[in-house]
C-alpha cells in the first residue's frame, strides 16, 4: 500500500503557466485535502473535498482549483501562476466518520514560480 | 475561527534529555480533536501523537506524551530521552469535531526542535 502519492516531487514554473499539482490516494479515504507550507505560516488549507463530486473552499483558494472526480484523485490546478504561489503544497485524506479520524498526508510537491 | 499558537519557534536538547514543546489554541467549541506532527528534512507530516478533547487522560504514544489542559486551551509535548532522529520540525494542530464540513485541520507555525549529541 503506498498510501498518498504527489506528482510532481519539485517544479519550476513560468508565471502565467498552467499547472496541476496530482495526488492519488489508495487507502479509500473519502475525504481529500490540499495544503500550502510557506515558511514562517505553517500549513494553510486551500481546497478540500469530503467525498467524490463534492469539493470546498479552504484559508487560502485564491489562483487555485481542484476536482473530485473519483475517491482516489484530487488534482489541484494552478490556472496562472504568480510568484506568489511559490510554495510546498502537501495532499492529505482522512477517513471521515471515525471517531479517532486522522490525517495523512503525502509527501509534498516543491513549486518555484518565477 | 479557531487560531493555534506555537511560541517557541526554536528549541533544543541534549540528546537523552527531555523537552517540552508549548502549543495554545483558541476555540469556542467544546468538542475537538488536537495533534503533534512531526516534520523532518524528508518534508513527510508524520503523526506523532492525538488527542481527543472529551477525555481527560493525557495521550502517550512511546516516548511522546501530552499535557492536555482544556480549561486553559493548552497541550503540551514533551519528548522523553529524546534521540538524534527526533530533530524536526513540530507542528500542532487543531480539528473541530463538528462535523457537517471539512474536516480542516488548523495548524500552528511549527517549532524547530534541534537535538545535541
Amino acid at each position: 500500500i503506498a498510501g498518498i502519492t504527489q506528482a510532481p516531487t519539485s517544479q519550476i514554473l513560468a508565471a502565467g503557466r498552467r499547472m496541476t499539482l496530482r495526488c492519488t490516494q489508495d487507502m479509500r479515504h473519502n475525504a481529500m485535502y490540499w495544503y500550502r507550507q510557506d515558511l514562517g505560516l505553517g500549513l494553510r488549507l486551500i481546497h478540500y473535498s469530503n467525498t467524490a463530486g463534492t469539493t470546498g473552499k479552504g484559508e487560502v483558494p485564491d489562483g487555485y482549483s481542484v476536482s473530485r472526480a473519483n475517491t482516489d484523485d484530487f488534482p489541484l490546478t494552478l490556472a496562472s501562476a504568480v510568484p506568489s504561489q511559490t510554495s510546498v503544497y502537501f495532499c492529505a485524506s482522512s477517513l471521515m466518520g471515525l471517531p479517532q479520524e486522522t490525517q495523512y498526508f503525502g509527501p509534498g510537491t516543491r513549486l518555484l514560480v518565477l | 475561527a479557531q487560531t493555534v499558537t506555537q511560541s517557541q519557534p526554536e528549541m533544543s536538547v541534549q540528546e537523552a534529555e527531555t523537552v517540552t514543546l508549548s502549543c495554545t489554541y483558541d476555540t469556542s467549541e467544546s468538542d475537538y480533536y488536537l495533534f503533534w506532527y512531526k516534520q523532518p528534512p524528508s518534508r513527510q507530516m508524520i503523526l506523532v501523537i492525538r488527542q481527543e478533547a472529551y477525555k481527560q487522560q493525557n495521550a502517550t504514544e512511546n516516548r511522546f506524551s501530552v499535557n492536555f489542559q482544556k480549561a486553559a486551551k493548552s497541550f503540551s509535548l514533551k519528548i522523553s530521552d529524546s534521540q538524534l532522529g527526533d530533530a524536526a520540525m513540530y507542528f500542532c494542530a487543531y480539528r473541530s469535531a463538528l462535523g457537517g464540513g471539512s474536516e480542516k485541520l488548523v495548524f500552528g507555525k511549527g517549532t524547530k526542535l534541534t537535538v545535541n549529541p
